[in-house]
């Protein structure tokens, strides 16, 4: 059973420079989340794919954006990067549902560097 | 006041003993809350998630939700060292479905000593 993958590990950028980070869901999972994770932090959430559609949003600027295909997979594209954008992308796969307690499981993260 | 807030720690015990880790949270509407372990360098783990007031056991872990007060605690007992990571308490601030949203509090470092 293949868990949540992302790409690349990790990634190194120049301030201005745009980036484009790319997650495939645990298998059976249709809802991916991204997260930004800096140093001492814990993850704070950037927004939520179902459907093809941005479901939810966290407060992050629209130089964060996304995308999902509909092999549920998802991008998360960052413009104009700054130094602050440096951190540990997460990505994080459910299966929506009625329920209230939906888990949600992390892929290994992307380490962006921005200098 | 933040959404979920947690001590950060370090919170150290001796090998064998519980350890009890403690999450408060904001908003009064919440319906359900996750522990993640995470190991230096690496992705958050789920280790349980709990929706209902009272405990809910699983191997050596106990979580507790107590609703009234907002607050949800991770008990481990017999600690071992490799217990030693952050843990980071999560509540879903959406409501089911595909809008559900984690709000993760800073995480606790919990330091496990052989």
């Amino acid at each position: 059973d293949a868990g949540v993958t992302q790409s690349p590990t990790h990634l190194i950028k120049t301030r201005g420079q745009q980036v484009t980070l790319r997650c495939s869901p645990k298998s059976g999972h249709d809802t991916v989340s991204w997260y930004q994770q800096a140093l001492g932090q814990g993850p704070q959430f950037i927004f939520q794919y179902y459907e093809e559609e941005e479901r939810q949003r966290g407060n992050f600027p629209d130089r964060f954006s996304g995308h999902q295909f509909p092999n549920y997979s998802s991008e998360l594209n960052v413009n104009a990067l700054l130094l602050g954008d440096s951190a540990l992308y997460l990505c994080a796969s459910s299966l929506a549902s009625g329920r209230l307690y939906n888990e949600q499981f992390f892929g290994p993260g992307t380490r962006l560097t921005v200098l | 006041q933040k959404e979920v807030e947690q001590n950060s720690g370090p919170l150290s015990v001796p090998e064998g003993a519980i350890a009890s880790l403690n999450c408060t949270y904001s908003d009064r509407g919440s319906q359900s809350f996750f522990w993640y372990r995470q190991y230096s360098g690496k992705s958050p783990e789920l280790i349980m998630f709990i929706y209902s007031n009272g405990d809910k056991e699983d191997g050596r872990f106990t979580a507790q939700l107590n609703k009234a007060s907002q607050y949800v605690s991770l008990l481990i007992r017999d600690s071992q060292p490799s217990d030693s990571a952050t843990y980071l308490c999560a509540v879903n601030m959406g409501y089911g479905g595909a809008t559900n949203k984690l709000i993760f509090g800073t995480g606790t470092l919990l330091a496990v000593q052989p």
